[in-house]
């Protein structure tokens, strides 16, 4: 357990409305991540962070953006979500030295 | 970009069998590896991770091996028991700091 929480763990919201999903951790690990999991593609990176205020895009970034302004949370937004953007959304860190990788709870998103 | 394969996708074997897991990826230069299982519903759970100069890693009933020079990974499970039911999944990170995941493999041990 490396000490992630996600909030919330559940949420439904509709098509066009802004979501934030909030990445807690209390290691202060300096690289966070933000992974999509759907059927059929396993899971993606959408964006991760090596610090206060430095982040980059994964895999699939379009649609969302990211936040760091403390080291320990890490905060995903949908500016405006669509129902291609339902899925179960995990949050990770790695261990700085080998960044081995653990996960938080997850947190499902539908989109309707 | 890093292209993950693992297969079979599913696998279901009787309690007390040995068996084994694979991964492969297309780039051969890779930082590390590692291996998870996901519960259904549930987050992932790390299991081994090997690092690029390693060539295998052992964690109680749990061996994992990597070959860099043909893109391959295997995670060998010994005696497996009906806890060990689940989706197992390999990453491979490039850089240390991009990783790419297989679809996994969902494994059924029958008691």
């Amino acid at each position: 357990d490396a000490g992630i929480t996600q909030s919330p763990r559940h949420k439904v919201t509709e098509t066009g409305t802004p979501v934030t999903l909030r990445c807690h951790q209390t290691e202060n690990h300096r690289y966070m991540y933000w992974y999509r999991q759907d059927p059929g593609h396993g899971l993606r990176l959408i964006h991760y962070s090596y610090g206060v205020k430095d982040t980059d895009k994964g895999e699939v970034s379009d649609g969302y953006s990211v936040s760091r302004s403390k080291t320990e949370d890490f905060l995903l937004t949908l500016e405006s979500a669509t129902s291609s953007q339902t899925s179960v959304y995990f949050c990770a860190i790695s261990v700085d030295s080998v960044h081995e990788q653990y996960f938080g709870p997850g947190t499902r998103l539908t989109v309707t | 970009k890093q292209e993950v394969t693992q297969i079979p996708a599913a696998l279901s074997v009787p309690e007390g069998e040995n068996l084994v897991l694979n991964c492969s990826f297309t780039d051969s230069a890779i930082y590390n590896l590692q291996w998870f299982r996901q519960d259904p519903g549930k987050g992932l759970t790390s299991l081994l991770l090997i690092q690029s100069s390693q060539r295998e890693q052992t964690s109680g009933r749990l061996n994992a091996s990597l070959d860099k020079s043909s893109g391959r990974s295997t995670l060998y499970i010994a005696a497996s028991q009906p806890g060990d039911s689940a989706t197992y999944l390999c990453a491979v990170s490039s850089t240390g700091n991009q990783f790419y995941f297989g679809t996994g493999t969902s494994l059924t041990v029958i008691p």
